[in-house]
């Protein structure tokens, strides 16, 4: 069964350096998400994404983070310059069109900011 | 603010046995709502996804209601099995875009042998 990919599974980055997280989404979906889950807490939505641009955002995502469809295949989240708080696991979600349909989940990149 | 609150926070069972987990949620203006199954150190996976319109599905052991007038949800698992063992995630559509997820803070199920 086709499965969404994330790279790197953990990674440590020093405070204020830039940090891409990547993921290949399934193949035939068009709609691609950004989730995170601090360590204990719900997840969280970050943004949405649909025919090369953002089409939702929640208050986390500020200036500090993009996202970007570099290719037919990528789906990159980078975050600036990373803060201490930023310290959490990131899934990405891909989804087939039409409504009601479920978003298949990653694994996650486990992300820590030393 | 759009809220989607689970219960227990845990539970514990043993092997064979069935249980019921209960979401509540106050999530406007209503699309759909989701129950997910978080295995430790993996992604959701989406269990059933539920509009306003339908109020209970199946998928293999798992069942879940709706009740749109009263904003609830339950998710029955019959039979348990070891492999039950997972946090279980209400998770609510807020447009019909299903662009938003809101998630409840899930219910953490362990069965025992």
């Amino acid at each position: 069964e086709p499965e969404v990919t994330q790279t790197p599974s953990h990674q440590v980055t020093q405070m204020g350096q830039e940090v891409i997280l990547r993921c290949v989404p399934i193949s035939n979906h068009l709609y691609f998400y950004w989730y995170r889950q601090i360590l204990g807490q719900k997840v969280e939505f970050l943004v949405s994404f649909y025919n090369n641009e953002i089409s939702e955002k929640s208050e986390i995502f500020d200036d500090q983070f993009s996202v970007e469809r570099p290719d037919g295949s990528n789906f990159t989240l980078k975050i600036r310059s990373t803060k201490l708080e930023d310290s959490a696991m990131y899934f990405c979600a891909s989804r087939e069109p039409g409504s009601n349909q479920p978003q298949h989940f990653g694994d996650g990149t486990r992300l820590s900011i030393l | 603010k759009n809220q989607v609150e689970q219960s227990p926070q845990s539970l514990i069972i043993l092997e064979g046995k069935n249980c019921t987990l209960q979401c509540n949620y106050t999530v406007s203006p209503f699309s759909n709502l989701r129950w997910y199954k978080q295995d430790t150190g993996r992604g959701p996976v989406s269990l059933t996804i539920m509009t306003f319109s339908e109020n209970t599905k199946s998928n293999g052991r798992y069942t879940a209601t709706l009740d749109a007038d009263t904003k609830q949800s339950s998710l029955h698992i019959t039979a348990s099995q070891l492999s039950d063992s997972a946090s279980y995630i209400c998770v609510v559509s807020a447009n019909f875009g299903n662009e938003k997820l809101t998630f409840g803070t899930g219910t953490r199920l362990t069965i025992i042998p």
